[in-house]
């Protein structure tokens, strides 16, 4: 598995854009990027996964760097709600183990 | 909706009683898989299940068992629970073999005494 290298906590004012970058230079060329995330004990959350191209969803937008050596996260306009655990995992295919490491813990404040 | 459904959401029990905690997906998935989740150790993965009637060992599958006799059911076993398998537990499902995210329960937090 590609191992993967996030900063452990973020903080992001209420209405601003967070950024969370996540380094995955020993990705396989067949492995995805996705993003996950928990909040507070909660199930984790699918939010984006893209291969090459960059991605938007309702949610966010993630950008994957031409190397796909690293990627960013962006949630537009965050919310308090967006207060959780961010997760940059990457895998190959649906059936298997998902390494979700530290993640980075983002705080977003009023 | 597509929903991955845990029971019981929470459990107090006492070591040695045996105890199931059933998960059920409603996506016809293939792959199903459980995770403990523990302070400073993330989440690792305890069994997985590849399709019916076909399941394996994660990175910590001792004191656990599973089945796999229904697609859409994995419950997980622990026959004689001890005070370590005190934890937040979490079942996943999805495609196999496609780039689709895994789907998550809302776990089960066991506390055995």
């Amino acid at each position: 598995d590609a191992k993967t290298t996030q900063p452990p906590s973020m903080d992001c004012a209420e209405g601003r854009a967070a950024n969370l970058p996540c380094n995955h230079s020993t990705i396989s060329g067949n492995e995805y990027v996705y993003w996950y995330r928990q909040i507070h004990s909660q199930g984790p959350q699918y939010i984006i996964h893209g291969l090459k191209n960059n991605e938007t969803n309702e949610m966010a937008s993630l950008i994957i760097t031409e190397d796909r050596k690293s990627s960013t996260l962006i949630l537009p306009h965050a919310t308090l709600r967006d207060t959780a655990v961010y997760y940059c995992i990457p895998n190959s295919n649906s059936g298997y183990a998902l390494n979700f490491g530290k993640g980075t813990s983002l705080l977003v404040t009023p | 909706e597509a929903q991955v459904t845990q029971n019981p959401r929470y459990l107090i029990t006492v070591t040695g009683k045996k105890l199931t905690v059933t998960c059920s997906q409603n996506m016809n998935h293939e792959y199903m898989s459980w995770y403990r989740q523990d302070p400073g150790l993330g989440l690792r993965q305890i069994y997985y299940s590849m399709n019916v009637e076909v399941t394996d060992k994660g990175d910590v599958p001792e004191g656990y068992k599973v089945s796999r006799k229904e697609k859409r059911n994995f419950p997980l076993i622990l026959e004689s629970p001890s005070p370590n398998q005190t934890s937040l537990y979490f079942c996943a499902s999805g495609e196999r073999a496609s780039n689709q995210p895994q789907h998550f329960g809302d776990g089960t937090r066991l506390s055995i005494l």
